[in-house]
């Protein structure tokens, strides 16, 4: 059974710098790695998707990598800013038609101004 | 204006009782998804649908049922034989075929009293 990894759970640092989340997922048998941003009470942004077949992804100030092998993903975000306090969460997703997602517990980060 | 909606955005149940959560989409999305989330951790897959008068169980549906008469709307009951239901639901939707990106609902909050 696939199983997603998230660490560290919080992470906290000053506006300006960049940072990178860490995701791990055990099964490399993966269809795609969703990337999604979390406000507190809020729904899920989808971030960044990254197929199968490819390294990486970028948006804006993000990017997102993804090593099958070593059954890692990665999210970079270059000069953070307070306003990316958030929860990070990403999922990867089964081979199947039904591409069900299976999440991590999430990086909670917050931006000191 | 495409989107999910959820509702109700609180919902208050006693013990015992039934109770029904909205999710409605106008994206012409054919797949549509329930997860639930705790605090602290990541969303787990409770349903999910690919066609109309159709649905799997995902990895906690016991305690739970849903309906999918319609493509637009996804409802899930939570009954009174899930013994800790108070949670954050959220109800996601992707287009289908081989487009991966799931999109989320807003979500709701359902505390039992």
């Amino acid at each position: 059974k696939q199983e997603v990894t998230q660490i560290p759970a919080a992470l906290s640092v000053p506006e300006g710098e960049n940072l990178v989340l860490n995701c791990s997922f055990t099964d490399s048998a993966i269809y795609n790695l969703q990337w999604f941003r979390q406000d507190p009470g809020k729904g899920l942004t989808s971030l960044l998707l990254i197929q199968s077949s490819q390294r990486e992804q970028t948006s804006g100030r993000l990017n997102a990598s993804l090593d099958k092998s070593s059954g890692r993903s990665t999210l970079y975000i270059a000069a953070s800013q307070p306003g990316d306090s958030a929860t990070y969460l990403c999922a990867a997703s089964l081979s199947g038609s039904a591409r069900q997602l299976t999440f991590g517990s999430g990086t909670q980060l917050t931006v000191l101004p | 204006d495409g989107g999910i909606t959820q509702s109700p955005k609180y919902l208050f149940r006693k013990e015992g009782q039934n109770v029904t959560l909205s999710c409605e989409q106008n994206l012409n999305h054919d797949a549509m998804y329930w997860y639930r989330q705790d605090p602290g951790q990541g969303l787990r897959l409770i349903y999910y649908s690919q066609i109309v008068n159709d649905f799997q169980k995902g990895d906690i549906a016991e305690g739970y049922s849903v309906s999918r008469e319609k493509k637009e709307s996804f409802p899930l009951t939570v009954t009174s034989a899930q013994k800790n239901p108070t949670a954050f639901y959220l109800c996601a939707s992707r287009p289908g075929g081989s487009y991966n990106e799931q999109f989320f609902g807003p979500g709701t909050r359902l505390t039992v009293l």
